[in-house]
């Protein structure tokens, strides 16, 4: 089936750096999504793309939509503790006439004070 | 406020019952999902429903099963049948099943000993 490549897996920062990670598939989405997943808790959605070379930011967070509609990746700007948890990412295709998500398996981000 | 409400949080069971995990939305969203979350793994959709009175079945369906007689609710019973029901359980809802910016619930915790 479809696969999301998400990397890097797990990253260790200082608090204040930037981070960046991304998702690449050999299929073509039409919809990307970014999450942040706190333990124990539900996946928070950050960041929707909907077109093609969509740039869009949130707050400190900024993602964009690749041009080959096969990838996409979240930057996270100066880090700070509360940063910490795991990071999806999730895309949707068309599949046998309906849309179908895929998601990621995370990068845990640890941000050191 | 507007949202998702899984219950129980966290449940334990013995081996062999049966467990019903709630799902409650007050988005008036049109389709709702199941996921499993493992570690390790991206998430997994179990079974989703597009409209009241109708559900299909996802990737990993075999050992579980849903209902939809309200369009705010969508419970998941765990069943005897499922050989490893330990998981994190996700309930995520979208506008319709076309339009895949999904939000999801804060999740449930079953630990079957």
């Amino acid at each position: 089936g479809q696969q999301l490549n998400q990397s890097p897996q797990s990253m260790f920062i200082q608090e204040g750096e930037d981070v960046s990670m991304n998702c690449t598939s050999s299929s073509i989405f039409n919809t990307w999504l970014w999450y942040k997943q706190d333990p124990g808790e539900g996946p928070v959605l950050l960041i929707a793309l909907y077109k093609a070379g969509e740039l869009t930011s949130n707050g400190r967070l900024t993602a964009q939509f690749g041009i080959t509609r096969k990838d996409s990746f979240l930057n996270i700007s100066a880090s700070i503790p509360s940063d910490v948890g795991i990071y999806f990412c999730a895309g949707s295709l068309t599949q046998g006439g309906s849309e179908k998500l895929v998601f990621g398996k995370g990068t845990k981000l640890t941000v050191n004070p | 406020d507007g949202g998702i409400t899984q219950s129980p949080k966290y449940l334990f069971r013995k081996e062999g019952q049966n467990v019903t995990l709630s799902c409650e939305q007050n988005l008036n969203h049109d389709a709702m999902y199941w996921y499993r979350q493992d570690p390790g793994q991206g998430l997994r959709l179990i079974y989703y429903s597009q409209i009241v009175n109708d559900f299909q079945k996802g990737d990993i369906a075999e050992g579980y099963s849903v209902s939809r007689e309200k369009k705010e609710s969508f419970p998941l019973t765990v069943t005897s049948a499922q050989k490893n029901p330990t998981a994190f359980y996700l309930c995520a809802s979208s506008r319709d099943r076309n339009r895949n910016t999904i939000y999801f619930g804060e999740g449930s915790w079953l630990t079957v000993v």
